[in-house]
């Protein structure tokens, strides 16, 4: 069974840094594709970032240039380093999985629970 | 950016009802369109992907069409576990969009 366990979402400070891990077990992690996708009441849904599993890398607009994605396949492990925080940053961060082995499809198959991300003063 | 538009952004139906939600994107997607349920307090769940093939495991009361810039999920007989929200995605390519979101209620 795939699990994909986040962690590291706190309260932080606008203009604050903040990273998040993703925890992947019961699948092949370094064939797939990973993502972060975060979700607020206010905007919906909203895709954050990707890594594909050599390492090939896109970030939505309003993340590029203040988040980096990484990932540790020794680990079975997925990060979010997050720089610049701002207010609108706040969210329930995703870890998800792509659909496909080996390919990147942009197929969302399994999802975290969400760790939460509170940017604040 | 593709912008995908859902409607209703709410709907009211009882067990039993055939139920249908639209999705149009602001270009041509081809058949790259996922949808997804979301249950209060969890995360969202593939359904259907490339528009129309069935994710596995998922109920075959759930249905997908469309190509091109108009789609639709068909829940064909509600059950109550299927009292959610609904939302669309394009896979197309990046930035990848969701749709604002559907949300079934009871009637």
């Amino acid at each position: 069974e795939v699990q994909l366990v986040e962690s590291g979402g706190v309260l932080v400070q606008p203009g604050g840094s903040l990273r998040l891990s993703c925890a992947a077990s019961g699948f092949t992690f370094d064939a797939f594709t990973m993502h972060w996708v975060r979700q607020t009441p206010g905007t919906g849904l909203e895709w954050v970032s990707f890594i594909s599993r050599d390492g090939v890398t896109d970030y939505a607009d309003s993340v590029k240039g203040r988040f980096t994605i990484s990932r540790d396949n020794s680990k079975n492990t997925l990060y979010l380093q997050m720089n610049s925080l701002r207010t609108e940053d706040t969210a329930l961060y995703y870890c998800v999985k792509d659909r496909v082995r080996e390919y990147t499809d942009y197929d969302f198959d399994s999802w975290g629970q969400g760790t939460l991300v509170t940017v604040s003063s | 950016d593709i912008q995908m538009t859902q409607s209703p952004s709410s709907l009211s139906a009882s067990i039993g009802d055939g139920v249908t939600i639209t999705c149009r994107a602001s270009q041509s997607i081809n058949s790259d369109l996922n949808w997804y349920q979301q249950r209060p307090g969890k995360a969202p769940k593939l359904l259907i992907y490339a528009a129309s093939s069935l994710q596995s495991g998922v109920p075959s009361r759930f249905s997908g069409s469309g190509s091109g810039t108009d789609f639709t999920l068909t829940i064909s007989s509600l059950q109550p576990e299927d009292f959610a929200t609904y939302y669309c995605q394009q896979s197309y390519g990046t930035p990848l969009t969701f749709g604002g979101g559907t949300k079934v209620e009871v009637k």
